[in-house]
């Protein structure tokens, strides 16, 4: 079974368009990300939500906005979409550190290949 | 602000080699996280090794080792008996671990693994 999967797998959309790029996972985590990975395969945080709380939240262009209906759910939902959002968008997930509980490792799902043309 | 910086953009090993990868990092903190992700070119990041600061013990896994050296700041990933499958990207990441931190991730910017038959 996949831990962490995302739909879908590759994406190509012309410039303007709205899309949505959803991500679950089966691993009872409740910590959930997003990455972009670009040309360079520099890879940078987008987002993070705790408990369909948002925690983290970089400098990513408002057109951007992650909805997580659930902890095993983390969707990215793109507005108006522009050359520049082509990269490789990366879903993962890790289990919160509580207490002596110190592993917290990040599985990642597969990517989704965002092509804007 | 915590930074990751891997030297090395390429790397190349022969078959049955030893190669050694060198990450950095510079933070104020004293406990954290440290991880060697792997991307091959099916683009899935996969967990390599991971390292608590509070550890003085170097983690292995299998072939894969890690050089930790709190003080200097440094984690270095040795591959040991390279096999043709480790040719990937390698992304070396922080992580704080306190508690009321904000779970986020911090990536180098990779370094590319080739190894030679």
């Amino acid at each position: 079974d996949t831990a962490v999967s995302q739909t879908p797998k590759y994406l190509v959309t012309q410039m303007g368009n709205d899309k949505s790029i959803k991500c679950e996972q089966n691993l009872g985590h409740d910590t959930m990300y997003w990455y972009k990975q670009d040309s360079k395969k520099f890879l940078k945080i987008m987002f993070s939500y705790n408990n369909k709380e948002l925690i983290i939240n970089e400098t990513v262009p408002n057109r951007f906005s992650p909805k997580s209906p659930d902890k095993a759910h983390l969707n990215l939902h793109i507005n108006s979409l522009e050359l520049g959002d082509s990269a490789v968008y990366f879903c993962a997930s890790s289990r919160t550190m509580r207490g002596l509980v110190r592993t917290d490792t990040q599985y990642f799902g597969p990517g989704t290949r965002l092509t804007v043309l | 602000a915590q930074t990751v910086t891997q030297s090395q953009p390429e790397m190349s090993v022969q078959e049955a080699e030893t190669v050694t990868l060198s990450c950095t990092y510079d933070t104020s903190e004293s406990d954290y996280y440290l991880f060697w992700y792997k991307q091959p070119p099916s683009r899935q990041m996969i967990l390599v090794i991971r390292q608590e600061a509070y550890k003085q013990q170097n983690a292995t896994e299998n072939r894969f080792s890690v050089n930790f050296q709190k003080a200097a700041k440094s984690f270095s990933l040795k591959i040991s008996d390279s096999q043709l499958g480790d040719a990937a990207m390698y992304f070396c990441a922080y992580r704080s671990a306190s508690t009321s931190g904000t779970y986020k991730y911090i990536f180098g910017t990779g370094t590319r693994l080739k190894v030679l038959a």
